[in-house]
């Protein structure tokens, strides 16, 4: 069964440093989509950034990029320069391909990031 | 655009109660979805919707119905709410095209006494 695994509960960085939020998934699929939202203490979902299966470049945007290694099943989270605004939870997430032609999304438990002055 | 907005923002039930969160979206999406949040359980889905007119169990249904009313609104009924129904419940939707990302509402917090 497809499953997401974020084995960090919490994690603490340093204000400008960079930090790694670790994600493992597990899928038979040949073609599947990665993403990562962030949920601040206010309560939305925001999404972040997407990684595809057949994409041979790990994806950025911005201060975010996903470290995708595919043969490990991988797709950790990397935040250049942590700003004190980074602090929320961060939720990796699958796309899997359904039956009906749409796709369901599964999540894994999150990582709550503090970013220290 | 709104993108994907959800009513209420908060509700408070007494066990047995009955109520619907509403849900629309303006991003002339097909797939639409409702999640239920626990703390320390990520999210869970719920109910999801493929498109208008159809509408699947997802891993959690019990003590839920849904409604795709049309392309835009996806509504989530509890019939007799239940304390094990206390959390905060987001619909999401999706584009079938391009990276099929899932954008979110902002959110419903229900509490059931």
């Amino acid at each position: 069964a497809q499953k997401i695994t974020q084995t960090q509960p919490g994690m603490f960085v340093q204000e400008k440093e960079a930090v790694t939020l670790d994600c493992t998934y597990d899928t038979s699929d040949q073609s599947y989509g990665l993403f990562w939202y962030k949920q601040p203490s206010s309560g939305e979902m925001i999404f972040l950034i997407y990684q595809g299966s057949y994409d041979e470049q790990n994806a950025t945007e911005g201060r975010y990029s996903l470290n995708f290694q595919k043969a490990r099943k991988s797709a950790n989270l990397v935040i250049s320069a942590s700003q004190l605004g980074d602090s929320a939870m961060y939720f990796c997430a699958m796309r899997e391909g359904l039956t009906s032609g749409t796709y369901k999304y599964i999540f894994g438990t999150g990582t709550r990031l503090k970013v220290l002055a | 655009n709104a993108g994907v907005t959800q009513t209420p923002k908060f509700q408070v039930l007494k066990t047995g109660q009955s109520m619907t969160l509403q849900c629309a979206q303006d991003m002339n999406h097909n797939s639409m979805y409702w999640y239920r949040q626990d703390p320390g359980m990520g999210l869970r889905l719920i109910y999801y919707s493929a498109s208008e007119g159809t509408t699947d169990k997802g891993e959690v249904p019990n003590g839920y119905n849904v409604s795709r009313l049309n392309k835009r609104e996806f509504s989530l009924r509890l019939e007799s709410a239940a304390p094990s129904q206390t959390s905060v419940y987001f619909c999401a939707s999706s584009e079938h095209t391009g990276t099929d990302t899932q954008y979110f509402g902002p959110g419903t917090r229900l509490t059931v006494l």
